[in-house]
């Protein structure tokens, strides 16, 4: 079974703090994806990697930057964390193509 | 913006068949049909897609119209377990990111 980890499913931080959201896959998937999920407006794809060291944007980068160092992990990272990045954020992994997409469990991020 | 009509909500008792309908009549020809779940509080489970076979596995079937133009989901015995939200997504096949609708809240009665 395809499976996709997050280094925390619950998360408090304090505005203004530097945080990292860790994903890592065990299926040697080439593309990773960092989402996030709040009530109302769906799931909004942030960044996307298809490589080691590739990024793209999604639809709503700004406030978030992404690391990419090794093919299984994906990291996320907000710079200055601010109260409305409170959310659940979704790490998802894929081979590309017409392949589906598998998701990690989520981590709900709450800053204070 | 999604491309799909699910209805919000729905009811299914247990160990009945559950059939989840969507329409997506602007889907365009290269373009698929995912279906996912989410169970609350966790990621999104992806279940099955296809093209306009119908297709099965060993989670549901896929049942596409001839005309694409709408697609069914059947869990053939459905369980509390599959109590989730239902999302169809269709996507193409360069496309990157998943556009999730509104989906499904399937409610599983025993």
């Amino acid at each position: 079974d395809v499976k996709v980890t997050q280094s925390s499913r619950y998360l408090v931080k304090r505005t203004g703090e530097k945080v990292f959201l860790e994903c890592v896959q065990d299926m040697d998937h080439e593309n990773m994806f960092w989402y996030r999920q709040d009530p109302g407006l769906g799931l909004r794809l942030i960044y996307f990697s298809y490589d080691v060291k590739m990024k793209e944007k999604g639809d709503i980068p700004e406030g978030y930057s992404v690391s990419r160092e090794k093919k299984e992990r994906f990291s996320l990272i907000l710079e200055s964390a601010s109260t409305n990045q409170t959310s659940m954020y979704l790490c998802a992994s894929g081979l590309g193509g017409i392949r589906p997409q598998y998701f990690g469990p989520g981590t709900r991020l709450l800053v204070l | 913006d999604a491309k799909t009509t699910q209805p919000p909500s729905m009811d299914c008792a247990e160990g009945r068949a559950a059939n989840l309908p969507c329409n997506h009549s602007t889907i365009s020809g290269n373009e698929y049909v995912y279906w996912y779940r989410q169970i609350h509080s966790q990621g999104p489970q992806y279940i099955i897609h296809g093209l306009k076979n119908n297709e099965t596995n060993e989670m549901a079937s896929l049942i596409i119209t001839e005309d694409r133009k709408s697609s069914t989901l059947i869990l053939p015995h459905a369980t509390l377990r599959d109590t989730a939200v239902y999302y169809c997504i269709v996507k193409e096949e360069g496309a990157q990111k998943l556009v999730f609708g509104q989906g499904t809240r399937l409610t599983i009665n025993p």
